[in-house]
């Protein structure tokens, strides 16, 4: 079974901390994604990575970066951390869309506070 | 543009009824159609997805979803509720060729005893 690693369940950090949510997956998957969910907006795609080092903006990428140094590792980071990103966030990882389209492996999200 | 609706937010069923959670979508080309479920503090789990072929397409739990091209619906169906299928419930689609894939707003089901 592919798992998928979020490296906190919950996290509580200060208005303009700089901010880092790590992802890891065990079943060497080319795409990586970070989503936020919302009540009532369902999932929201930040950024997503289809391969080391290249990553695609989402629908929602403003005060996100992200990194992908490793193939197993995709890095969320809120560069100076705001109460409108307090959310659950959800990383994923997926073979690439030609082969078979196969669906998004989920981690169990990291609930981010921000105060 | 691609766009998933999931037009109710709550569904409520007796356990053993069939249950119906609703999905239409918008999508350039033809559609890869998925549907996952999510436990509280939990991620999303995959339950099914139509790629081609058969309309009626099987998955986990005894859940299955039934694709209408005409209609552009891909509904999820069970023949007999449980309560432990209580939790919230999302479409997702993705076009050819696409990367992304969008996601519906959830629809949360409950099953009473």
């Amino acid at each position: 079974d592919v798992k998928v690693t979020q490296s906190s369940r919950y996290l509580v950090k200060r208005t303009g901390e700089k901010v880092f949510l790590e992802c890891v997956q065990d079943m060497d998957h080319e795409n990586m994604f970070w989503y936020r969910q919302d009540p009532g907006l369902g999932l929201r795609l930040i950024y997503f990575s289809y391969d080391v080092k290249m990553k695609e903006k989402g629908d929602i990428p403003e005060g996100y970066s992200v990194s992908r140094e490793k193939k197993e590792r995709f890095s969320l980071i809120l560069e100076s951390a705001s109460t409108n990103q307090t959310s659950m966030y959800l990383c994923a990882s997926s073979l690439p869309a030609g082969e078979g389209n196969q669906p998004q492996h989920f981690g169990d999200g990291t609930r981010l506070s921000i105060l | 543009a691609q766009s998933v609706a999931q037009p109710e937010d709550q569904v409520n069923v007796a356990e053993g009824n069939p249950l119906t959670v609703k999905c239409t979508y918008s999508v350039s080309g033809n559609p890869y159609l998925f549907w996952y479920v999510q436990y509280p503090n939990r991620g999303l789990q995959f339950l099914l997805k139509y790629i081609t072929g058969d309309n009626l397409v099987k998955g986990s739990y005894g859940f299955e979803a039934e694709f209408n091209k005409s209609q552009t619906s891909f509904h999820l169906k069970k023949p007999s509720a449980l309560v432990s299928d209580s939790a919230l419930y999302f479409c997702a689609v993705r076009g050819t060729g696409g990367f992304k894939t969008i996601f519906g707003a959830g629809t949360r089901l409950f099953v009473k005893a």
